[in-house]
């Protein structure tokens, strides 16, 4: 079945600085893959996803890149601030198959 | 639309106890997913249904739970007999599609003595 690995496990930035996670998934057929954001006490949240038709996304500061020969994808936050603070997941999916999550990030932003 | 509901929002019990969540599904989707999150495993899938019907259980961790989709907007996770580990935030998810956004409802955090 499908395995997604999430690095790094926590990241501290400074505020203005930019932040990237990465995430490696395992089968080729996967096809979604989306971002996810949790704040602290709250439920995870969808903040950008990417298909595999399309190789970057940009929304505003976030933007997801997708390598499929690599199986590699990442989420990039740039000029971070610390209501970026949240624990960050990633996940893999489609292609007929369930999405499965990675371990997560947590992500801090010193002021 | 009010997005998932889940009930109770919290839920202290004692040991060998029974317990029920409650999940209401956005209106329209035809997948619901039940979670569990621990600081220790994480995100963790249990069981999803796709139109009221049990796809994939593989991830209920023992007999002690079990989950019922009665209908397409009522969802049920009951975990019989309750243990000190079964602790954790239960979130209940739905969405359009497998392949969707999911969209996660407020969870349920239960505290098992």
């Amino acid at each position: 079945g499908e395995n997604v690995e999430q690095h790094p496990s926590t990241l501290s930035v400074q505020e203005g600085d930019s932040a990237v996670i990465k995430c490696t998934y395992s089968d080729s057929a996967s096809n979604y893959f989306p971002w996810y954001k949790q704040e602290l006490g709250k439920r995870p949240q969808l903040i950008i996803d990417i298909r595999s038709n399309v190789g970057e996304k940009k929304d505003q500061r976030i933007a997801v890149t997708l390598n499929k020969t690599a199986k590699h994808f990442s989420l990039h936050i740039t000029e971070t601030q610390p209501e970026d603070s949240a624990v960050y997941f990633c996940a893999a999916g489609g292609g007929g198959f369930k999405t499965i999550f990675g371990a997560g990030t947590r992500l801090f932003v010193k002021a | 639309d009010a997005g998932v509901i889940q009930s109770p929002r919290h839920e202290v019990t004692e040991m060998g106890q029974e317990v029920t969540l409650r999940c209401k599904p956005i209106s329209g989707h035809d997948y619901l997913f039940w979670y569990r999150q621990t600081m220790m495993r994480g995100l963790e899938l249990l069981i999803y249904f796709n139109n009221n019907v049990p796809i994939d259980d593989s991830g209920m961790p023992e007999d002690r739970f079990s989950a019922k989709m009665p209908n397409a907007s009522f969802s049920t996770l009951k975990i019989q007999p309750s243990e000190p580990r079964d602790s954790a935030v239960y979130f209940c998810a739905s969405s359009l599609g497998l392949a969707g956004r999911q969209f996660f409802g407020p969870g349920t955090r239960l505290t098992v003595l």
